[in-house]
């Protein structure tokens, strides 16, 4: 079964206190991994696209990566406006629908 | 504003009764997407449509559910007989590029609580 898992739950950081999320991914046959960033009662904001194991993207604070099992979301000198749900997500191949995993909540206090 | 647009913003409905809901993509958008998420979940796929046709359906979206993209344009989602299991964030995304399900622009959700 295609299975995406995030951790941890929730992390909280001290504003500059870098940290990494992880998501891990049990598929078929990956098409591409997405992050995306959800703040309280908004939809997802798309973030990053990850294609193949090795790639790397980046924006601002923010950089991805991916293996061929797992991706990680490194977060360089948070700031509290990072705060947010950030959510991992699977394309299978052959499919045109997402599986996301259950996201991280961050909070960084200043 | 040119993002995805969804309404109403909040619906609370009893038991049994039947709700709407509505999404007006990014206008040169083809693909449309129906997604539902429970608090602490991540948004789970129900549905997608490119132009009006109905692709995709997810297995987990039984009978009471049904969604139209009359025209390719906007697209209702529709829930008959409410359960209290209903009760979710409704969000709606759109997309241009085939084959990249993934980058998806959101709207903001249509809240359904059911008493």
């Amino acid at each position: 079964e295609d299975q995406v898992t995030q951790s941890p739950e929730a992390l909280r950081l001290q504003e500059g206190e870098s940290s990494s999320l992880n998501c891990s991914y049990t598929v078929s046959g990956l098409r591409g991994l997405f992050w995306y960033r959800q703040d309280p009662g908004k939809g997802p904001d798309f973030l990053f696209t990850l294609y193949s194991a090795g790639e790397e993207k980046e924006k601002e604070r923010l950089k991805a990566t991916l293996t061929k099992k797992e991706s990680f979301l490194h977060i360089t000198a948070p700031k509290p406006e990072d705060s947010a749900t950030y959510l991992c997500a699977v394309q299978v191949k052959n499919t045109d629908k997402l599986i996301f995993g259950t996201g991280t909540r961050l909070q960084v206090f200043p | 504003d040119t993002g995805v647009s969804q309404d109403p913003r909040h619906k609370i409905t009893k038991r049994g009764q039947n709700v709407t809901f509505r999404c007006d993509p990014i206008s040169e958008h083809n693909r449309l997407y129906w997604y539902r998420q429970t608090l602490g979940q991540g948004p789970e796929f129900l549905t997608y449509f490119q132009n009006e046709a109905q692709l995709e359906k997810s297995r987990l979206l039984s009978d009471r559910f049904s969604a139209e993209r009359p025209k390719g344009s906007f697209s209702t989602l529709e829930i008959q007989r409410t359960e209290q299991g209903d009760s979710a964030m409704y969000l709606c995304a759109s997309s241009f590029r085939q084959g990249f399900a993934g980058e998806l622009f959101f709207g903001e959700g249509s809240r359904l609580t059911v008493l």
